[in-house]
């Protein structure tokens, strides 16, 4: 089935120690999607891509970095984690607007991955 | 600022028992309205989109409607395995090619048998 992959499920890192979390899609959508989600709290955008084009939010650390090399992969690098890093990473993908047409941007998840930070 | 309220934080109730989830929002121009489940440790799960007030939608036991200031979304007669967190999101970006959704914190909802 077509799906967005998220890998490792778990990670464990040491402050201050660089990690990279993977995302890869089979949907073939052109936007993908960070978000940061702690216990309880919702989903926080961290950052976008539209095709190539990176968006970061105002408010997202520099900490956070992220790469898509091609449509399939995305990758979420954190520098320096630090304690206050540790959270659940989701990865999501969509589609375009259509032009003229009802919005049909639908976000579809993956898994997530969870992060600890020691 | 867009904004995103859901109530109850969390609802506790009888397998049958009937009840709704409500998602206020605050938005200069809604695009969409989505409605996802999340289950522990998993990441959210799409279940409805609603782009106009008025708008209905159902899918089995679940059934969300819209007005232009609030989303219900309405579980009749539940089972335990509807028990997750319920998520409220709204899409307000006007004039781009994608939606950035703005997330309500959610609704834990347990059903027990």
């Amino acid at each position: 089935d077509a799906m967005v992959i998220q890998n490792p499920r778990y990670q464990v890192t040491q402050f201050g120690k660089p990690v990279t979390l993977s995302c890869s899609q089979t949907l073939n959508h052109n936007v993908m999607y960070w978000y940061q989600q702690k216990s309880s709290q919702a989903p926080k955008l961290l950052f976008h891509y539209y095709d190539k084009d990176f968006n970061n939010e105002a408010d997202t650390p520099d900490n956070f970095q992220s790469r898509r090399p091609n449509t399939s992969f995305c990758f979420l690098d954190i520098r320096s984690p630090g304690l206050g890093d540790a959270a659940m990473y989701l990865c999501a993908t969509s589609r375009e607007r259509v032009a003229g047409g009802q919005a049909k941007n639908i976000q579809y998840f993956g898994a997530g991955t969870r992060l600890s930070v020691l | 600022e867009d904004q995103v309220t859901q109530s109850p934080e969390a609802l506790r109730l009888q397998e049958g028992e009937s009840s709704s989830l409500n998602c206020s929002y605050t938005v200069s121009g809604l695009r969409g309205l989505f409605w996802y489940r999340q289950d522990p440790g998993k990441g959210p799960e799409f279940l409805f989109t609603l782009y106009s007030a008025g708008e209905e939608k159902e899918k089995e036991r679940l059934k969300a409607t819209l007005t232009k200031k609030e989303s219900f979304l309405h579980i009749t007669a539940p089972k335990p395995e509807d028990s997750a967190t319920y998520l409220c999101a709204v899409d307000a970006t006007g004039g781009t090619s994608y939606g950035k959704l703005t997330f309500g914190q959610g609704t834990i909802l347990t059903v027990h048998p």
